[in-house]
């Protein structure tokens, strides 16, 4: 079945500095969806990208989703304290009647140390 | 505009007893989800609705998960008898519509721990 992995799972930053997690998906994606959960919260969604090689960026944070629909990252540009939180990364697969299902990666865990 | 709502919020119970997490998605939407997320992992589709008809239930251990959603609004799962190993965060999500562009809202989650 269609397996997604992020790396790393824990990243521990001080206040100021550069965060990237990596996603990459062993099937091709129809688009690619980046949650974030705060401590003890519920994943709450911060972006979609659906064409290769696209690129948004939301403030400080800048998405990516490689050529071949596969992998994707995320970069968090001098990372706050209310950056902390899991990651995810999540993607239904191209093609067959997925619809809306999602997989989700592990997600990478971030502290910021203030 | 309200959000997902669920609960109970919490829920402890002994293994082999049963239990039932209901979930109230936002108004108008269509496709409700729910997942099961263990500690250290990301969500697992268990079971998606459109409406009230079930569209994927292909992760739902149905020896012992069961949901339902009646009326095409809320919807309850079921697990009878539990296990250890079903000690998660049962979180319900909605989206308009089924289509993979749609975004899923989460509601605050389950927390299940089985003893």
């Amino acid at each position: 079945g269609q397996q997604v992995m992020q790396i790393p799972q824990y990243q521990h930053v001080q206040e100021g500095e550069d965060f990237t997690t990596y996603c990459n998906s062993s099937t091709t994606l129809s688009n690619i969806q980046w949650y974030k959960q705060r401590p003890g919260g519920h994943p709450v969604f911060l972006i979609q990208l659906v064409k290769s090689g696209e690129v948004k960026k939301q403030k400080r944070l800048t998405f990516q989703f490689g050529e071949a629909k596969k992998n994707s990252s995320l970069h968090i540009t001098a990372t706050q304290t209310t950056d902390v939180g899991t990651y995810f990364c999540a993607g239904p697969r191209a093609g067959g009647t997925s619809y809306g299902k999602l997989t989700f990666g592990q997600g990478t865990i971030l502290t910021v140390h203030p | 505009e309200a959000g997902v709502a669920q609960s109970p919020r919490y829920k402890i119970i002994e293994k082999r007893q049963s239990v039932a997490f209901w979930c109230n998605p936002i108004s108008g939407h269509a496709t409700l989800y729910w997942y099961q997320q263990i500690l250290g992992q990301g969500p697992k589709l268990l079971i998606q609705f459109q409406n009230n008809g079930v569209v994927d239930d292909s992760q739902l251990p149905k020896d012992r998960f069961s949901a339902e959603r009646l009326k095409g609004v809320d919807s309850t799962l079921k697990i009878q008898p539990a296990k250890l190993e079903d000690s998660a965060v049962y979180l319900c999500a909605s989206a308009e519509t089924h289509d993979y562009t749609d975004t899923q809202y989460f509601g605050p989650g389950t927390r299940l721990t089985v003893l």
